[in-house]
């Protein structure tokens, strides 16, 4: 099954070129995030949509731009990238109730993003 | 603050063999959920279990089982009669109501024929 679907799977860009990435869920859901996953690193999450609406941006450098427009879709547009920025993007849904009751979040395969 | 501890960074076990891989968590909610989710090497994490604060039971699924033990605060995996299939990033993870998905650093289990 494959619930939460990435393109690309992989990426290689260099430091001056903007590109995209896109997460596509068909589970239903209405939350969707972006987190990032460096080597030897713990995920951190970058971006949080709930509702269609950003409720969290943590703390993630402007070179990072996040757009959601619509419940399942969620893209992350990158531009000016440094080569610290190489990591495994993770997209993920859940289906969160406005009263702050907490779902599974679904994660996909992931687009492994090298910068030169 | 919310804080998921999984001390064992790499193990390396033979075939059939058991392994428990270790999940201590911190928090000072009452209600939270905890989760245990596989990332093979083709990167996709994905969900085994979740468990949330006020079920403490334990559960078996095939030849998984978890170990919920709120006096020690830990979740931990057990893996009966390993497989080569079973190698993989495990990630214990913590989140309270509505709060953020904390992980743990993940464990490496790798399993050899």
């Amino acid at each position: 099954e494959t619930g939460v679907t990435q393109t690309p799977r992989h990426l290689v860009m260099g430091m001056t070129n903007k590109k995209s990435l896109k997460c596509e869920q068909h589970l239903g859901h209405n939350a969707m995030y972006w987190y990032k996953q460096s080597a030897k690193k713990p995920l951190e999450l970058m971006f949080v949509y709930n509702f269609k609406e950003q409720t969290e941006n943590n703390s993630v450098p402007s070179r990072f731009s996040p757009e959601c427009p619509n419940s399942s879709h969620l893209f992350l547009h990158l531009h000016t990238l440094q080569p610290e920025d190489s990591a495994l993007y993770l997209c993920a849904s859940s289906q969160e109730a406005r009263g702050g009751i907490t779902d599974t979040q679904y994660f996909g395969p992931g687009t492994r993003l090298t910068v030169l | 603050a919310q804080k998921v501890t999984q001390a064992q960074t790499e193990i390396s076990v033979v075939e059939k063999e058991d392994v428990t891989l270790d999940c201590v968590y911190e928090t000072r909610d009452t209600t939270y959920y905890l989760f245990w989710y596989k990332q093979p090497p083709s990167g996709e994490l994905v969900f085994l279990i979740r468990r949330n604060s006020f079920d403490e039971q334990n559960e078996i699924s095939g030849r998984y089982s978890w170990n919920f033990q709120k006096s020690t605060s830990s979740f931990n995996f057990t893996i009966t009669a390993s497989q080569v299939v079973d190698s993989a990033v495990y990630f214990c993870a913590l989140r309270n109501q509505g709060g953020k998905l904390i992980f743990g650093q993940g464990t490496e289990l790798s399993v050899k024929p």
